[in-house]
């Protein structure tokens, strides 16, 4: 079946660093792939998205491009900071079951220190 | 514009008793999803609705229904809760069903004792 794998946290990094955060996709088809943020005790926000292959999604100093040839949706910011500490989830819609659900990662927790 | 609203923001219940979660899709999307995060996991698929039919369903026991009422509002109901109920329950709405994007509310977070 379609599943989504992430890089096991926590990710802890001083304010400023370079930041990725992999992500690789098993599916039929083509899916839409999306990153979520989740602060504590909140719900998740969609942070970026992409639907084709070599779409690149965007938001917030964040990117990601969708990457068919090696079923990767790798989350990047050149320089991070403190208020982006959070825990970030890959996550893919699927295609074929023409349903939508999102199927997420397990999550990655990011922290930055000041 | 208001985003998805969900009610009550914290339950606690007892094993063996009865629940309904609800929630308020953003102005407009005609589709509602539920799902599931237990601690420390990602969210996992229990339903999805759309013009108040069911279009999608996880791997979740009978226990748990759903429905969509005609002003696209949503209850999960959850019933003979067991401890490995408590978790997090998130709505999400979106425009249709199908591949459009989807945005959360802040859940309900659920707790069996």
């Amino acid at each position: 079946g379609n599943s989504v794998t992430q890089m096991e946290g926590p990710v802890t990094l001083s304010e400023e660093a370079f930041l990725t955060i992999n992500c690789t996709y098993t599916a039929t088809g083509y899916p839409s792939l999306f990153w979520y943020v989740q602060y504590p005790g909140e719900g998740l926000q969609l942070l970026l998205k992409a639907t084709k292959a070599d779409d690149k999604g965007s938001n917030k100093g964040f990117e990601a491009t969708y990457r068919k040839e090696t079923t990767s949706f790798h989350l990047e910011k050149g320089s991070v900071q403190v208020s982006d500490s959070a825990v970030y989830f890959c996550a893919l819609s699927e295609s074929s079951s023409n349903t939508g659900k999102l199927i997420f990662g397990q999550g990655t927790t990011l922290q930055v220190k000041p | 514009d208001a985003g998805v609203t969900q009610s009550p923001t914290h339950l606690i219940k007892t094993r063996g008793q009865h629940v309904t979660l609800r929630c308020s899709p953003i102005s407009g999307h005609k589709s509602v999803s539920w799902y599931q995060q237990v601690l420390g996991q990602g969210p996992q698929f229990i339903f999805q609705y759309y013009e108040k039919e069911e279009r999608g369903r996880g791997n979740f026991p009978d226990r748990f229904s759903a429905r969509q009422f005609p002003n696209y509002s949503s209850e999960l109901n959850v019933n003979a809760l067991l401890l490995g109920d408590s978790a997090l329950y998130l709505c999400a709405s979106s425009l249709k069903w199908g591949g459009y994007e989807q945005y959360f509310g802040p859940g309900t977070r659920l707790t069996v004792t």
